[in-house]
């Protein structure tokens, strides 16, 4: 119900340490995922992306595994700073090619603590 | 200047009330999107467009319109607002491959 919905899942970190956050996703056909970091009253705003050709991609700090087998996607982020505090989405895209829209996780809160 | 502007930012209203929120986008996108978030739901699709002439619904199309007056500008009706339609409230475009660049909110109350 709303009630459950209301608690997102939260990884609370210390400055420095890494942080891994995880995301399942739903379709198999899916072939392009994205990571989103939302800060309090901001919008979405773009991480990183990978195509399902790929199952790594690296970025500044953060890189995005895709594990297609079990329909798994993780977002790790180096060094986590203060700053990197958010809300972060995965997101896949669905439908036919070229016409796709971006269905959203729930997301998942991240404190990082100085 | 934001390339995803939305307005009003914040709106309260009461029940039966029409309310209107508007897009418009500097990104020179076809694309465009409405999308609602609750607290702890994530973003729901409620209506896209993938051109001027092109108007589909989304996961959450009831109880909402659209309009699509130009490639820049994509708005979003409420006939007769409820209260749950509460919720914060994101426009956002897109090219066709598919990253989408958000504008920073309409935060809609129904009383």
């Amino acid at each position: 119900g709303e009630s459950v919905g209301l608690h997102l899942p939260t990884l609370s970190v210390q400055e420095g340490d890494n942080s891994i956050i995880n995301c399942a996703y739903s379709n198999s056909a899916s072939d392009y995922f994205i990571w989103y970091k939302q800060e309090s009253g901001k919008g979405p705003q773009f991480i990183i992306d990978i195509r399902s050709n790929m199952d790594k991609r690296q970025g500044q700090r953060v890189t995005v595994l895709l594990n297609k087998t079990v329909k798994h996607l993780s977002l790790q982020i180096a060094a986590t700073q203060p700053g990197d505090s958010a809300v972060y989405f995965c997101a896949e895209n669905r439908g036919r090619s070229g016409y796709s829209t971006l269905t959203f996780g729930k997301g998942t809160m991240l404190l990082v603590s100085p | 200047d934001a390339d995803v502007t939305q307005t009003p930012r914040n709106r309260i209203t009461k029940t039966g009330k029409r309310i209107m929120l508007e897009c418009s986008q500097t990104k020179g996108h076809d694309r465009m999107y409405w999308y609602r978030q609750d607290p702890g739901l994530g973003l729901r699709l409620i209506y896209y467009s993938f051109d001027v002439k092109d108007i589909n619904k989304g996961e959450i199309s009831d109880g909402y319109s659209v309009s699509r007056q130009a490639q820049a500008k994509f708005s979003l009706s409420l006939e007769s607002a409820i209260p749950n339609q509460t919720a914060l409230y994101f426009c956002a475009t897109s090219d066709f491959k598919g990253e989408l660049f958000f504008g920073e909110g309409s935060r809609l109350t129904v009383l």
